[in-house]
């Protein structure tokens, strides 16, 4: 299996801070990488699909990069609704594999 | 905007057998996705368990393959989960969802369902 690992696991930040989480697999996954948030008690929901396409709906200021083995999920200015867990998930091989996720709180 | 369902009962004897459906309203489920299973537990983070597509095939995931069987009703617009020989280790929110056609992302998610297996 791919293993994803993310960094940091949690992280503490501010309305209007600009914030970077990474997520790097063990072998070359392409692109083929998506980035979710999770509210606490709901599922989650798909923010970035292939590394880089933001999914309808979702704010601009949520951004995602990277292609091989590291990529990563970029927030430009925190809003008060961003503080969530996030993961991301390989889709280059089965079985699907997601990251141990990244609890965003506020500072 | 599709919209999925889970329903089953949420405890579970050690050594019974898990058994989800999962509703599929406000799109058909004969499209070109596959419908997929994922859980979720604090040990274990999410796991995606297993997908099926409209026609019957399935994908497991090796680590459950030799417990777990997806199956697709048309008719219905719903398809299934059922986990046999279940532990403690199998508690956990399972949610259905659907991957999107070309790239296995997953676009649409129920609500999730806890399952806990205890004596």
């Amino acid at each position: 299996d791919i293993q994803m690992t993310q960094s940091p696991s949690s992280l503490s930040a501010s309305v209007g801070d600009r914030v970077t989480i990474t997520c790097r697999a063990s072998q070359g996954i392409s692109n083929f990488l998506n980035w979710y948030q999770q509210k606490p008690g709901k599922a989650p929901t798909l923010l970035i699909y292939d590394a880089s396409n933001l999914q309808s709906g979702v704010p601009s200021r949520f951004s995602g990069s990277g292609s091989g083995t590291e990529f990563t999920l970029t927030i430009s200015s925190l809003q008060p609704e961003d503080f969530a867990t996030y993961f991301c998930q390989q889709s280059h091989m089965l079985p699907y594999t997601f990251g141990q996720g990244t609890k965003l709180e506020i500072k | 905007q599709v919209q999925l369902q889970e329903s089953g009962p949420g405890l579970l004897k050690p050594s019974g057998t898990l058994s989800l459906t999962c509703g599929v309203s406000g799109g058909s489920i004969n499209t070109r996705n596959w419908w997929t299973w994922v859980r979720q537990s604090p040990g274990k983070g999410l796991e995606w368990i297993g997908e099926t597509y409209h026609t019957g095939s399935t994908n497991y995931n090796p680590s459950l393959k030799s417990r777990v069987t997806i199956s697709v009703d048309k008719s219905k617009n719903q398809f299934f989960l059922k986990l046999n020989s279940v532990t403690a280790a199998d508690t956990a929110v399972y949610y259905c969802a659907r991957g999107h056609t070309g790239g296995k992302y997953f676009d649409s998610w129920g609500l999730g369902t806890l399952v806990t297996v205890s004596s």
